[in-house]
């Protein structure tokens, strides 16, 4: 089945500064790839999604890229604020649904 | 719109009890979803309803969990017996679709003693 990586597991950057996050997914045949963010004591929520027939999607601050061919894609985040302090989940599933799994999140905090 | 609800939101058992969880998905969402989140790491898929009809329970633990959907709106989920390993927090999602946004619920803490 599908296993996706997710790196780095924490991530500490300064206000107004850039954040990446990783991942990598197993299954050849995924072709869909959503961004959680968890806010402490919350639920996830979407932020931003790509799918297969595009190498890069924005929105605002937020840009997603995806490299099919080596089977990773990435989170953008710019101009970071202390509100974009979360845990930040990728996960990849096969248009259809199936097969939906999620990464082990990465814990991002913006110092003021 | 109203969101997903989830009851109970805190549970607190014994091992080799049972107990069950409801969820009321968002109105109109024929793809149904719950995930087992056990603190620090993401959420887990357990099974996935497209309208009352499975359609992913391959990582569903069947000798001691079940979920049904009838008539494709509310789900619940059981646990029996509870092991002390099923303590996390099990969420509920839904979408219109598959491979839509899936919107969560607030989730219900499970405590295994």
């Amino acid at each position: 089945g599908e296993n996706v990586e997710q790196h780095p597991s924490t991530l500490s950057v300064q206000e107004g500064d850039s954040a990446v996050i990783k991942c990598t997914y197993s299954d050849s045949a995924s072709n869909y790839f959503p961004w959680y963010k968890q806010e402490l004591g919350k639920r996830p929520q979407l932020i931003i999604d790509i799918r297969s027939n595009v190498g890069e999607k924005k929105d605002q601050r937020i840009a997603v890229t995806l490299n099919k061919t080596a089977k990773h894609f990435s989170l953008h985040i710019t101009e970071t604020q202390p509100e974009d302090s979360a845990v930040y989940f990728c996960a990849a599933s096969i248009v259809g649904g199936q097969n939906f799994v999620f990464g082990p999140g990465t814990r991002l905090s913006v110092l003021p | 719109e109203a969101g997903v609800a989830q009851s109970p939101r805190y549970k607190i058992i014994e091992k080799r009890q049972s107990v069950a969880f409801w969820c009321n998905p968002i109105s109109g969402h024929a793809t149904l979803y719950w995930y087992q989140q056990i603190l620090g790491q993401g959420p887990k898929l357990l099974i996935q309803f497209q309208n009352n009809g499975v359609v992913d329970d391959s990582q569903l633990p069947k000798d001691r969990f079940s979920a049904e959907r009838l008539k494709g709106v509310d789900s619940t989920l059981k646990i029996q017996p509870a092991k002390l390993e099923d303590s996390a927090v099990y969420l509920c999602a839904s979408s219109v679709h598959r491979d839509f946004e899936q919107y969560f619920g607030p989730g219900t803490r499970l405590t295994v003693t």
